[in-house]
């Protein structure tokens, strides 16, 4: 099956700096959508791109649909204590079938 | 987006037993699924509930151990049968609104099997 590589799997920060994290895939994705995940609750939708290219923020998150179709990173600009958590990107192949998870990245960020 | 809840949000259970989970959405939503996560890993897909028929599973995961049900467009239920220590597990309802690729999760239900 498909196989996304997150990276990296872990990052300890300062508070006020900025993160980069991406997914890269074999196999050519039709949407790629970016989650974070807090301690005891379930994902929560932060970005999705559906679009080769398409550069798409919400506030100080910024994500890209890569040119090839494989691949997607996020940034966070000027982190903050409450960024921490996992931040899982997530790839879809077509309209309508399944995600295909990344193992995620723990953020950590010290004030 | 959608607004999901789970019931319960956490439990602990006996080896051999079953527990039923229940996802409720407050909109009928096109397509619902259940994933598993187990402890510090990503989520994995177990099934995709069709209202009105028979759940789609993927590989690895079968209907007798995780059997669903999906009477409505609002609601869906996933049962883990004849639990094991290994079934301890974060399970999460998710769901698509019709035409969008989008998928929001519920907060998830707590499993530990003892």
């Amino acid at each position: 099956g498909q196989q996304l590589n997150q990276s990296p799997q872990s990052m300890f920060i300062q508070e006020g700096e900025d993160v980069s994290m991406n997914c890269t895939s074999s196999s050519i994705f039709n949407t790629w959508l970016w989650y974070k995940q807090d301690p005891g609750e379930g994902p929560v939708l932060l970005i999705a791109l559906y679009k080769a290219g398409e550069l798409t923020s919400n506030g100080r998150l910024t994500a890209q649909f890569g040119i090839t179709r494989k691949d997607s990173f996020l940034n966070i600009s000027a982190s903050i204590p409450s960024d921490v958590g996992i931040y899982f990107c997530a790839g879809q192949l077509a309209s309508g079938s399944r995600l295909t998870f990344g193992e995620g990245t723990q953020l950590t960020v010290n004030p | 987006s959608a607004v999901i809840s789970q019931k319960p949000s956490r439990d602990i259970c006996q080896r051999g037993t079953s527990l039923t989970i229940q996802c409720q959405v407050d909109s009928q939503v096109t397509m619902m699924f259940w994933y598993r996560q187990q402890p510090g890993q990503s989520l994995t897909l177990i099934a995709t509930a069709n209202q009105g028929s028979e759940a789609t599973y993927e590989s690895g995961f079968v209907i007798d151990k995780f059997p669903i049900s999906r009477p409505n467009l609002t609601f869906s239920t996933l049962t883990v049968s004849n639990m094991s220590p290994e079934d301890s597990s974060i399970y999460l309802c998710s769901v698509a609104a019709g035409g969008v690729d989008e998928q929001y999760f519920g907060p998830g239900t707590r499993l530990t099997v003892t």
